[in-house]
């Protein structure tokens, strides 16, 4: 079926390092992508979406390109900040049927100053 | 506006007990969602509501989960004889609704954490 994997474990860097979390997927069809990002405490938030294939998503510095040929949705910032800190979500939008999200297990990341 | 609000915020039960879980979405949004986040995993999908359509259950994990919606207002998600599997996050989203491939956003509550003793 239609699935998201994540890069395994947490991520911790530093403030102003460079931010990268892999994300694939498998899908029939060409589904939506999205990346969800959830502040300590809060619930989950769109950080970015692409919709088709070259797309790039971007917002607050973040960055991801639709690969159709490798089936990836790479999360990527240059230069990451305390306030960063937070569990990311890389999911695609199932394209039939009820628009329900299918969702990677989440990176934590960590940024320390 | 208000966001999507989930009520209790957190619930702790015994093993075999009956709980209920409440969604308040968003004003105007016919599409409600119930995803469960269970420790170190994904977001899984549980049930879909759209208007007055019956729902899509197929995320259900078994018959002692069943949830409700009356029109487009508010959502309660039942969990018959909990297990201690069914300690989660239990996150509720509603959305707008078009028809065909447009995507709307789903907007998520800040879910209700079970713990199940």
């Amino acid at each position: 079926g239609d699935s998201v994997t994540q890069m395994e474990g947490p991520v911790t860097l530093s403030e102003e390092a460079f931010l990268t979390i892999n994300c694939t997927y498998t899908a029939t069809g060409y589904p939506s992508l999205f990346w969800y990002v959830q502040y300590p405490g809060e619930g989950l938030q769109l950080l970015l979406k692409a919709t088709k294939a070259d797309d790039k998503g971007s917002n607050k510095g973040f960055e991801a390109t639709y690969r159709k040929e490798t089936t990836s949705f790479h999360l990527e910032k240059g230069s990451v900040q305390v306030s960063d800190s937070a569990v990311y979500f890389c999911a695609l939008r199932i394209p039939y049927g009820n628009n329900r999200l299918a969702f990677g297990k989440g990176n934590q990341v960590v940024v320390i100053p | 506006g208000a966001g999507v609000s989930q009520s209790p915020s957190n619930k702790v039960t015994e093993k075999g007990k009956d709980v209920e879980l409440r969604c308040d979405p968003i004003s105007g949004h016919t599409a409600l969602y119930w995803y469960r986040q269970r420790l170190g995993q994904g977001l899984e999908f549980l049930i879909y509501f759209q208007g007055n359509s019956a729902p899509d259950k197929s995320g259900l994990p078994s018959d002692r989960f069943s949830a409700e919606r009356t029109g487009e207002s508010v959502s309660t998600l039942t969990i018959q004889r909990t297990q201690q599997e069914d300690s989660a996050v239990y996150l509720c989203a509603s959305s707008f609704w078009t028809s065909g491939s447009s995507y709307n956003e789903q907007f998520f509550g800040p879910g209700t954490r079970l713990t199940v003793l």
